[in-house]
């Protein structure tokens, strides 16, 4: 079926350099999520759109991390600088309403990103 | 948000039962208690929510205690492709305005044995 959908799979990039991660969420849901994963660590919320507003961005670590939304659907989660802590499995997930609903989220299978 | 404490690691055997606790004594009337589940290399799973009454769906049933402080995820017939790693989250309901977030514990890994 049509789940939610990120590119690439996997990311290798060094230090310094700037990152982009894709997520296609499900087509119609209203809400998106950005998660980082940690080794052996719960998913960490990062950032919430509805439709294309950023309504919550209070778990993104860093100025450096950035994420939009600008047609209310694929979004991109744009790291600059990376460091070597910014090294996780950042996962997408979707819903269809917004959070105001009791709507469970359907997640992607996420971006292992590595920085050497 | 609530915190919610679970068992690290179960074992269960193929074709029984796996029955995984998860307690939440700090809970409060609005909050919902989800149910994820995450299999190696993908992403979470939904599974199944409630707020008070037990539910059933076509993966699992959720057992909330009368006092909502604890709940019990039932597997009514385990599969070796049940091994995963269970989250047990409670999810404020918010009001207007407010953006609810899922706060994630470390979960239990279930290995299910054949």
């Amino acid at each position: 079926g049509a789940g939610v959908s990120q590119s690439p799979r996997y990311k290798v990039a060094k230090r310094g350099q700037d990152v982009a991660l894709r997520c296609d969420p499900i087509s119609g849901h209203v809400s998106l999520f950005w998660y980082q994963q940690a080794l052996g660590q719960g998913p960490e919320f990062l950032t919430y759109f509805q439709n294309e507003a950023q309504l919550d961005k209070s778990g993104l670590p860093s100025d450096r991390f950035f994420a939009e939304r600008p047609e209310g659907s694929v979004s991109t989660l744009k790291i600059q600088r990376t460091q070597q802590e910014d090294s996780a499995v950042y996962l997408c997930a979707s819903s269809l309403l917004s959070v105001t609903a009791n709507q469970p989220q359907h997640f992607g299978d996420g971006t292992r990103l590595s920085i050497l | 948000d609530a915190k919610t404490t679970q068992p690290p690691s179960m074992d269960c055997a193929e074709g029984r039962a796996a029955n995984l606790p998860c307690n939440h004594s700090t809970i409060s009337g609005n909050e919902y208690v989800y149910w994820y589940r995450q299999i190696h290399s993908q992403g979470p799973q939904y599974i199944i929510h409630g707020l008070k009454n037990n539910e059933t769906n076509e993966m699992a049933s959720l057992i909330i205690t009368e006092d909502r402080k604890s709940s019990t995820l039932i597997l009514p017939h385990a599969t070796l492709r049940d091994t995963a790693v269970y989250y047990c989250i409670v999810s404020h309901f918010p009001n207007a305005g407010n953006n609810r977030k899922l706060i994630w514990g470390l979960g239990t890994s279930l290995a299910v044995n054949p």
